[in-house]
């Protein structure tokens, strides 16, 4: 069966230091995988996915196959990077989600 | 683009009533759309997939008669809380993808419908 495991429910980091949040997967596919973030009052928005290999808001995020992980980077964080990240796994053609528990990120003055 | 809206943003209804969560892609054609809902807390559980002018496909232990949905037009998929009860109430979130403009590996989220069942 398809999971994904974000191990941290919560993070607080310090403005300007490095953010790493942490994304596993268990999939015997080939998976797709996604970060989506929620910032406070809104919507569930994508914010990138393996495939593009771009770097959005200053994230990064590479999949990696051997450790089936995709974890979720920023090398300075900034105050407004405080949101709920959720890691999501794309299968059946893309058809369908499956998202990790989220992680509530908050980043300090 | 690509926004995605939901109606009513709160209920609140007695046990035993139905409640009807409406879903609308308002830019653009959404042949498939998703249902979630979100437990306090917790994360976003896949209900159902909703696909236009076809009976929707419902992931393993979603009661069928408990939660009806409806695809009849290419913008808009309800979702009904038949006989609501206590234990109903959530948070339910719809997404849909656009294969229009959009990458179609790409769902936008509507804002979501807190349902409070007395």
């Amino acid at each position: 069966a398809q999971r994904v495991t974000q191990p941290e429910k919560l993070l607080s980091v310090f403005k300007g230091a490095p953010v790493e949040l942490k994304c596993n997967y268990s999939y015997s596919g080939s998976p797709e995988l996604f970060w989506y973030v929620q910032y406070s009052r809104q919507r569930l928005q994508l914010l990138l996915r393996h495939i593009s290999r771009e770097s959005i808001k200053g994230f990064t995020a590479d999949l990696n196959k051997g450790e089936t992980s995709f974890h979720l980077k920023k090398p300075f964080a900034q105050e407004e990077d405080s949101a709920m990240y959720y890691c999501a796994l794309s299968y059946q053609g893309a058809q369908k989600l499956v998202f990790g528990q989220g992680t509530r990120l908050t980043i300090n003055p | 683009g690509a926004v995605v809206s939901q109606h009513p943003s709160r209920v609140i209804c007695k046990s035993g009533t139905s409640v009807k969560i409406e879903c609308r892609s308002l830019d653009f054609q959404a042949t498939t759309m998703f249902w979630y809902r979100q437990f306090p807390k917790q994360s976003l559980m896949l209900m159902a997939t909703s696909n236009e002018g076809s009976k929707a496909t419902y992931e393993q232990g979603v009661e069928k008669d408990k939660f009806l949905i409806n695809h009849a037009s290419l913008t808009l998929s309800t979702l009904t809380v038949t006989s609501a009860h206590p234990e109903d109430s959530s948070f339910y979130i719809c997404s849909a993808r656009d294969w229009g403009t959009g990458s179609p590996d790409t769902q936008y989220f509507g804002p979501g419908t807190r349902l409070t069942v007395l």
